[in-house]
């Protein structure tokens, strides 16, 4: 299977502030990774997907990058909104996809 | 409007059978791959494994290969997720989604709870 490491598992940061999780593939999977936002007691939603695509409806804040193992995911200046846990999860292995661990995102 | 809708929360015994429904409408059922996600309490995603109606192509993540049953009736644009005896471990939220790239409908969730 490939593994996913999600990095941090929580961060705590002020309004405003850039907000940065990391992702990180145990094998080349191209650009084959998606990003959710999870709210308590909701369904996951799709906030960035094949890496660098913006959802359609989703703030510009959010933003994806990255390709083959390491990618990254940014916030650009965090809302009350955007208080959530965040998963990143791979597609490039049917039927074994696979999602980091998640960060729990907080504010300061 | 796409949407799924999955069936009520559950709570069995140990040793009982279940079987989870989640019913797809506002697009065509059978071009789409419907996969089921668990959540245990408190914790991350796990993907279960995915289905393509049109076919019933099954395919099962490792980890949960031998565990449950995957299956699809398309005549009612409705996919399952089924146990054929329930452990406490498989307590958990449910979740059916549909695509095998990017999800971006998601039912609603089933939590399945099972304690004697």
């Amino acid at each position: 299977d490939i593994q996913m490491t999600q990095s941090p598992s929580s961060l705590s940061a002020s309004v405003g502030d850039r907000v940065t999780i990391t992702c990180q593939a145990s094998q080349d999977i191209s650009n084959y990774l998606n990003w959710y936002q999870q709210k308590p007691g909701k369904a996951p939603k799709l906030l960035i997907y094949d890496a660098s695509n913006l959802e359609t409806g989703v703030p510009s804040r959010f933003s994806g990058s990255g390709s083959g193992t390491d990618f990254t995911f940014t916030i650009s200046s965090l809302q009350p909104e955007d208080i959530a846990t965040y998963y990143c999860q791979q597609y490039d292995n049917l039927p074994a996809y696979t999602f980091g661990q998640g960060t729990k995102l907080e504010i300061k | 409007e796409v949407q799924l809708v999955q069936s009520g929360a559950e709570v069995k015994k140990p040793g009982e059978s279940l079987k989870i429904s989640c019913k797809g409408s506002g697009y065509s059922f059978t071009s789409y791959w419907i996969g089921w996600v668990r959540q245990m309490p408190g914790k991350g995603l796990e993907w279960m494994g995915i289905i393509y109606p049109g076919d019933s192509d099954t395919r099962y993540s490792p980890s949960f290969q031998g565990q449950v049953t995957i299956s699809a009736d398309k005549s009612i644009s409705t996919a399952y997720l089924q146990w054929s005896s329930l452990k406490a471990s498989d307590t958990a939220m449910y979740y059916c989604a549909r695509g095998n790239t990017a999800i971006r409908y998601w039912g609603q969730g089933t939590l399945v709870t099972v304690s004697s």
